[in-house]
């Protein structure tokens, strides 16, 4: 258990819907990063928050937004569902902007599927 | 631009030795890391290699020689268990992470 917590673990719904995944980073943890994974493809950096603010952003669609909120649980908001949008949404967290090490514990990822 | 490649595939026996390749083009080095992913499972933190050299952890090695921009991990005594994909990423020196695609390790009894 890495102590990042995810909901939905599985989510179902239809193109043109829009889903909120949600994120609790580990305890003391600041930075909360999310991603993508399509089958079979590699992980896809979205966007980084830390204490609240954003930090750096990927290959987010205009279609997708993040935020952080004060007590540092993140939401990943996907508008305007396409099919290719079905994947995998691991969040992240680390403790500072990248850890000590850099050291990234990951939730166990919200499977969308989109109809 | 930034890149980093790895092997799309690697198959392997059990109870032998496998060495995992990465090659990077990064703006910036500080670090390199190595993640287990099962499938549709969550990436799991393996090494993190920062100076030239070899760091062992049990079955599990990572090597970095930051000069030629390359890094291995080496696997020992490989179990059914270690089927996966292992991730290779780099962390810049805006400090972000550029992710390889991964190497799917395929074991065979």
């Amino acid at each position: 258990d890495s102590g990042v917590t995810q909901t939905p673990k599985h989510l179902i719904t239809a193109t043109g819907q829009r889903v909120t995944l949600r994120c609790s980073p580990r305890s003391g943890d600041l930075s909360v990063y999310w991603y993508q994974q399509s089958l079979d493809q590699g992980l896809q950096f979205l966007i980084q928050y830390y204490n609240g603010e954003e930090r750096a952003k990927g290959n987010i669609l205009e279609r997708f937004s993040a935020q952080q909120f004060p007590d540092l649980h993140s939401e990943l908001n996907l508008s305007s569902l396409e099919l290719g949008d079905s994947a995998l949404y691991f969040c992240a967290s680390s403790v500072g902007v990248t850890g000590v090490t850099g050291e990234l514990f990951f939730g166990e990822g919200s499977r969308l599927t989109v109809l | 631009g930034q890149n980093i490649d790895q092997p799309t595939e690697m198959t392997a026996t059990e109870g032998a030795i496998v060495q995992i390749n990465c090659t990077y083009q990064t703006s910036g080095f500080n670090g390199l890391f190595w993640y287990q992913q099962h499938a549709g499972e969550a990436p799991t933190f393996l090494s993190y290699n920062v100076l030239d050299g070899l760091e062992e952890k049990g079955r599990f090695s990572s090597f970095l020689s930051r000069s030629k921009g390359y890094s291995y991990l080496l696997l020992k005594e490989l179990q059914m268990k270690d089927s996966a994909s292992y991730l290779c990423a780099v962390m810049d020196s805006n400090y972000q992470l550029i992710w390889g695609a991964g190497t799917k390790l395929i074991i065979k009894p």
